[in-house]
């Protein structure tokens, strides 16, 4: 099975910060990854798939990118309300699926 | 608009079984999968399997394999999950989602149901 290791697991960033999360796959996925938001008491939203293409209504400060085994997700400039946990995803193997760990992103 | 409404909480005994619905609108029922996915109080996200709505098949992760099954019923667009010899390690909340282009990115996601199992 392919393992996806999210780092960090936490985050403390402040205001208008640029924030990297990393998400790295066992073995090549191509450019099967998403990512996720969840704020605390509901469900994930889908932010990005396909490694970089934004899903309609997310804002543009959130950005993907990489392919092959390495990964990230880009705020560009962190505001109070992407305060929430964010999971990376594989699915290149579907139906087999894996969550990376999650990155808990605190404001400063 | 794209819609998936679950049923509400549940409090079961372990040993016994638990079938969660999932109400689906505004799409074409049997034209996408459906998965289910379950985190458990402060952890992170599991996925169990998913169902395919237009012809009935199943996959599930092997660790659920025996004791998991899902289901639907394209008349009234509804899918289910049924868990059974519950144990406190299935304490958790379930989601059902949708699979956007058969390729595993999800959205939507219904708004989840705790399933507390507790004696």
């Amino acid at each position: 099975d392919i393992q996806m290791t999210q780092s960090p697991s936490s985050l403390s960033a402040s205001v208008g910060d640029r924030v990297t999360i990393t998400c790295r796959a066992s073995q090549s996925i191509s450019d099967y990854i998403n990512w996720y938001q969840q704020k605390p008491g509901k469900a994930p939203k889908l932010l990005i798939y396909a490694a970089s293409t934004l899903q309609s209504g997310v804002p543009s400060r959130f950005s993907g990118s990489g392919s092959g085994t390495d990964f990230t997700l880009t705020i560009s400039s962190l505001q109070p309300e992407d305060i929430a946990t964010y999971y990376c995803q594989h699915s290149s193997s579907t139906p087999s699926i894996t969550f990376g760990q999650g990155t808990r992103l605190e404001i400063k | 608009q794209v819609q998936l409404v679950q049923s509400g909480a549940e409090v079961k005994k372990p040993g016994a079984s638990v079938k969660v619905s999932c109400k689906a609108s505004g799409y074409m029922f049997t034209d996408y999968y459906l998965h289910w996915v379950r985190q458990a109080p402060g952890q992170g996200l599991e996925w169990m399997g998913r169902f395919n709505p237009n012809t009935g098949v199943t996959n599930y992760v092997q660790k659920f394999q025996g004791r998991v099954a899902m289901t639907g019923d394209t008349s009234i667009t509804t899918a289910y999950m049924e868990l059974r010899r519950l144990t406190s390690d299935d304490t958790a909340v379930y989601y059902c989602v949708r699979d956007v282009a058969a390729r595993g990115w999800f959205d939507p996601w219904g708004q989840g149901t705790l399933v507390t199992v507790s004696s």
